[in-house]
């Protein structure tokens, strides 16, 4: 299956503990997007890289997230001093850009802070 | 706040009926696409109607756009059971390096009976 995967699929935490998400985009795509969604509402925006460049971070982003894409390939989302607000599916998806803006989407990360 | 706003809510039918749902979006846009999301997966790129097309098909889809109304319409002809799952309108408004980046709405909880 060469589409985009999302590790791991279930995280569990305790309030404080740091944790970091991956996500492996499809592999000729530049473009990589992160999302939050909680139940009920639809996905929204966290930030997204052109190849290894981050292009933008949403307001919603406190400083304790920050996002990488280290040589343009996978990126990790990682997320300190977690609270119990931070508990949602976290979307991974990606896109080949330049025109095309279709976005395939991995199964996402659900995070449970306990 | 989200820039597109789905309508209704959600929405419950027969197998065979058609089903149509609405967006409603704020500032202008570059392209409006469609997802739809089944219970606890990822999402999945329906189509895509860029802001100078007015109506496109795709199999059993049919999705309109009126930019001079700013909204959008989703029309699934014949439903299946499998149809079942939520629907979101996802808007691009960027330009330069922003385009590509989208907006969802909070989506249409469809529900086909079989």
């Amino acid at each position: 299956d060469t589409g985009v995967s999302q590790d791991p699929r279930h995280k569990i935490t305790k309030r404080g503990q740091n944790v970091t998400f991956r996500c492996d985009p499809i592999s000729e795509h530049n473009r990589l997007y992160w999302y939050r969604q909680t139940l009920g509402q639809g996905p929204e925006f966290l930030t997204y890289f052109q190849n290894e460049a981050q292009l933008e971070k949403s307001r919603l982003l406190s400083d304790r997230f920050s996002a990488e894409r280290p040589k343009g390939s996978f990126s990790t989302l990682e997320i300190q001093r977690t609270e119990q607000g931070d508990s949602a599916m976290y979307l991974c998806a990606s896109s080949l850009g330049s025109g095309t803006y279709e976005q395939y989407f991995g199964p996402g990360t659900r995070l449970t802070v306990t | 706040s989200q820039q597109g706003e789905e309508d209704p809510q959600a929405l419950s039918i027969q197998e065979g009926e058609n089903a149509t749902m609405n967006c409603s979006y704020k500032t202008s846009i570059n392209n409006l696409q469609w997802y739809r999301q089944n219970s606890g997966r990822g999402l999945v790129h329906l189509i895509l109607i860029r802001s100078n097309e007015r109506e496109k098909h795709s199999g059993r889809l049919r999705v309109t756009l009126d930019t001079s109304k700013k909204s959008s319409s989703l029309l699934i002809t014949a439903s299946r059971a499998a149809d079942t799952a939520s629907y979101f309108c996802a808007t691009d408004t960027g330009g330069g390096t922003n385009a590509g980046k989208s907006t969802f709405g909070d989506g249409t909880t469809l529900t086909v009976k079989p």
